[in-house]
C-alpha cells in the first residue's frame, strides 16, 4: 500500500531534549517536506527536500534541522526542543514538485514541556 | 510574502444546506489544490485546478479557479454529515516551491 508513515504518532518531551520524528515513503517521491499546524494558524511549511542531499528552508525553520540521505526517508530533528515547537506535525511527499499532489502521512502530535 | 485568506473560518449547516468556502491569494499562483482533513486526520488532496476560469465538479463537490488565478472557490451542494472537516487551500506562487496553504474553513454539518 502506498503511504507516508511518520513515528512516533505521540510524543511528550522536556526541554532542551534532542528529539528525531521519522518519516518514511515507499512511493518512490522525489519530493518530502514537513509541516506544522498550529490551531487557527493553518499549515506551515518548515523544510522540504527535492531529492536526496538537497534541502531547504520553508516558512518556519528556525529550530528545526533536517537530512535526506535516502530517498525514502526525511527525518526531522529538533536538537534542543521549546514549549513554542508543541504542535502536529506533518510530513508530505509528492512525486517530482510541490506543483502536484501531496500525500501526508498521519501526523505527529508532540508536547514539549 | 506571498498570502492566502480562507473565508469563512468556520461554517454550520442543517444537513442538505449548501456549503462554499473561498480562497484569495494576494500573489496569482501557478495552481491551486484542495485538501479535506477530516477530524483526527491527515490533510488528504481533493483536486488541482491549473488552468485560468477552471471548474471541475467531483459528485456534490464544485471547484473552481478564477480568471486572474488569484482566487478560488469550493462549492458542497446538499451537504451530508460525511462532509465535516476542515477544507484548506494551498498554492506556490510563481516558481516558488513553498506552497502557502489557507488557514482552512471549517465545515460542521448538523443531522
Amino acid at each position: 500500500e502506498a503511504q507516508v508513515t511518520q513515528n512516533p504518532r505521540y510524543l511528550i518531551t522536556v526541554t532542551g531534549k534532542k528529539l528525531t520524528v521519522t518519516c518514511s515513503q515507499n512511493m518512490n517521491h522525489e519530493y518530502m517536506s514537513w509541516y506544522r499546524q498550529d490551531p487557527g494558524l493553518g499549515l506551515r511549511q518548515i523544510y522540504y527536500s527535492m531529492n536526496v542531499e538537497v534541502t531547504d528552508k520553508g516558512d518556519v525553520p528556525e529550530g528545526y534541522k533536517v537530512s535526506r540521505k535516502e530517498k525514502r526517508n526525511f527525518p526531522l530533528i529538533l536538537e534542543s526542543p521549546s514549549p513554542n515547537q508543541t504542535s502536529l506535525y506533518f510530513c508530505a511527499s509528492s512525486p517530482r514538485t510541490i506543483q502536484e499532489t501531496q500525500y501526508f502521512g498521519p501526523g505527529t502530535r508532540l508536547l514539549v514541556l | 510574502g506571498q498570502q492566502v485568506m480562507q473565508i469563512p473560518q468556520y461554517q454550520h449547516v442543517q444537513e442538505g444546506e449548501d456549503f462554499t468556502t473561498y480562497c484569495n491569494s494576494s500573489t496569482t499562483l501557478s495552481n491551486i489544490q484542495w485538501y479535506k482533513q477530516r477530524p483526527g486526520g491527515h490533510p488528504v488532496f481533493l483536486i488541482q485546478l491549473v488552468k485560468s476560469g477552471e471548474v471541475k465538479k467531483q459528485k456534490r463537490l464544485t471547484f473552481q479557479f478564477g480568471e486572474a488565478k488569484k482566487n478560488s472557490s469550493l462549492h458542497i451542494t446538499a451537504t451530508q454529515t460525511t462532509d465535516v472537516g476542515t477544507y484548506f487551500c494551498a498554492g506556490p506562487s510563481g516558481g516558488s516551491y513553498i506552497p502557502t496553504f489557507g488557514r482552512g474553513t471549517s465545515l460542521i454539518v448538523h443531522p
